[in-house]
């Protein structure tokens, strides 16, 4: 089965640097979604990729889905205490999306 | 508007004992999703409701699982005769895009741990 990847599992940046996190598919994906948890928190909905080779941005926050439709990637440009959490990427598999283990992300000031 | 909401927010269950967790909707999202997430790990998927029917259940580990949902409205995932791998964050989501699945939107959660 469909099966998603997600490197580094954990990131530790200075405020003002930059991350990013990726995302790769066994198979090739009819879209991609994007989460962030902070902790102790829920899963909250970031943005959904559907074309080959999509590119989105929200703020300093950059969404990529690659040619292939097998991988993604969110940048985060200029991190902020705020952006602490982890990030995870979901795969649409029939009626399931399918989670990747995510990336924590630490920033400290 | 309301969001999802669960409860209970946190259960503490001797192994062996039967559990039920309930999730409330946000109104009128006919697709509700059930997850579980073990610490520090992804979400796995449990199973999927389309209105009151459940066409993926492909994601419940055992036959100990079991869930039902009373029209567009309230679910329940019953857990019997629990084990301590069954510890877990229990997560529901609704979403108002029905079919392969679209921008969910995830309750707070029921905590459970199996002692």
């Amino acid at each position: 089965g469909q099966q998603v990847m997600q490197i580094p599992q954990y990131q530790h940046v200075q405020e003002g640097e930059d991350f990013t996190t990726y995302c790769n598919s066994s198979t090739t994906l009819s879209n991609i979604q994007w989460y962030k948890q902070r902790p102790g928190g829920h899963p909250v909905f970031l943005i959904q990729l559907v074309k080959s080779g999509e590119v989105k941005k929200q703020k300093r926050l950059t969404f990529q889905f690659g040619e292939a439709k097998k991988n993604s990637s969110l940048h985060i440009t200029a991190t902020q205490t705020t952006d602490v959490g982890t990030y995870f990427c979901a795969g649409v598999s029939g009626y399931a999306l399918n989670f990747g283990k995510g990336t924590s992300l630490l920033v400290t000031p | 508007g309301a969001g999802v909401s669960q409860s209970p927010s946190n259960k503490v269950t001797e192994k062996g004992k039967d559990v039920e967790l309930r999730c409330d909707p946000i109104s009128g999202h006919t697709a509700l999703y059930w997850y579980r997430q073990r610490l520090g790990q992804g979400l796995e998927f449990l199973i999927y409701f389309q209105g009151n029917s459940a066409p993926d259940k492909s994601g419940l580990p055992s036959d100990r699982f079991s869930a039902e949902r009373t029209g567009e409205s309230v679910s329940t995932l019953t857990i019997q005769r629990t084990q301590q791998e069954d510890s877990a964050v229990y997560l529901c989501a609704s979403s108002p895009i029905t079919g392969p699945p679209g921008e969910q939107y995830f309750g707070p959660g029921t905590r459970l741990t199996v002692t």
